[in-house]
């Protein structure tokens, strides 16, 4: 079963930050925090990944509370593409297997 | 990036026949590929660990003579639905470990849509 807790739907206007939140009060020490979103009828596509720090890429900023047990996504600008499903997952990585959650359905709002 | 390609990404098949899908890395070695499976506006669920030269792992529930998965080399992976029905229309993903970095990435395939008559 997915260790994580996500809401089902959230909407973002175009040009604004989207901060999608994520709990996993269960997660382990070794247990790294995974995103992915999947854009429609399409596989799912790698955002960011953390274990403590919080992290930055070229796409988003991932946020980990000092007790890991929450965490959030930042799409900094948000456009009208990054309307997808997002999805958090935490993984014994880097060989551990990813099991999926129900996601959180962003709509990016013109 | 890494790139994993599948094919075919449609097929339309018959009842009881076998259908086998196709996944591929392209600039790297996968020691390890999963396979999910994905019904309308559902989530990705997994359906099996693929290790290179050994024995796939079937998640639970999973039928491991229906599905059948073959991890011939480091670069390809097969899975194959036997005897195909209805209910196994469905949106199937493959994903690979890039086992040359330490990023703990996963990449996923475009998918391959199945639809039974």
């Amino acid at each position: 079963d997915a260790k994580t807790t996500q809401p089902p739907s959230m909407d973002c206007a175009e040009g604004r930050a989207a901060n999608l939140p994520c709990n996993h009060s269960t997660i382990s020490g070794n247990e790294y925090v995974y995103w992915y979103r999947q854009i429609h009828s399409q596989g799912p596509q790698y955002i960011i990944h953390g274990l403590k720090n919080n992290e930055t890429n070229e796409m988003a900023s991932l946020i980990i509370t000092e007790d890991r047990k929450s965490s959030t996504l930042i799409l900094p600008h948000a456009t009208l593409r990054d309307t997808a499903v997002y999805y958090c997952i935490v993984r014994v990585a880097p060989d551990d297997k990813i099991i999926f959650g129900k996601g959180t359905r962003l709509h990016i709002l013109p | 990036g890494a790139v994993v390609s599948q094919h075919p990404s449609w097929v339309i098949c018959k009842s009881g026949t076998s259908v086998k899908i196709e996944c591929r890395s392209l600039d790297f070695q996968a020691t390890t590929m999963f396979w999910y499976r994905q019904f309308p506006k559902q989530s990705l669920m997994l359906m099996a660990t693929s290790n290179e030269g050994s024995k796939a792992t079937y998640e639970q529930g999973v039928e491991k003579d229906k599905f059948l998965i073959n991890h011939a080399s480091l670069t390809l992976s097969t899975l194959t639905v036997t005897s195909a029905h209805p209910e196994d229309s469905s949106f199937y993903i493959c994903s690979a470990q890039t086992g040359a970095t330490n990023t703990g990435e996963l990449f996923f395939g475009e998918g391959s849509r199945l639809t039974v008559l």
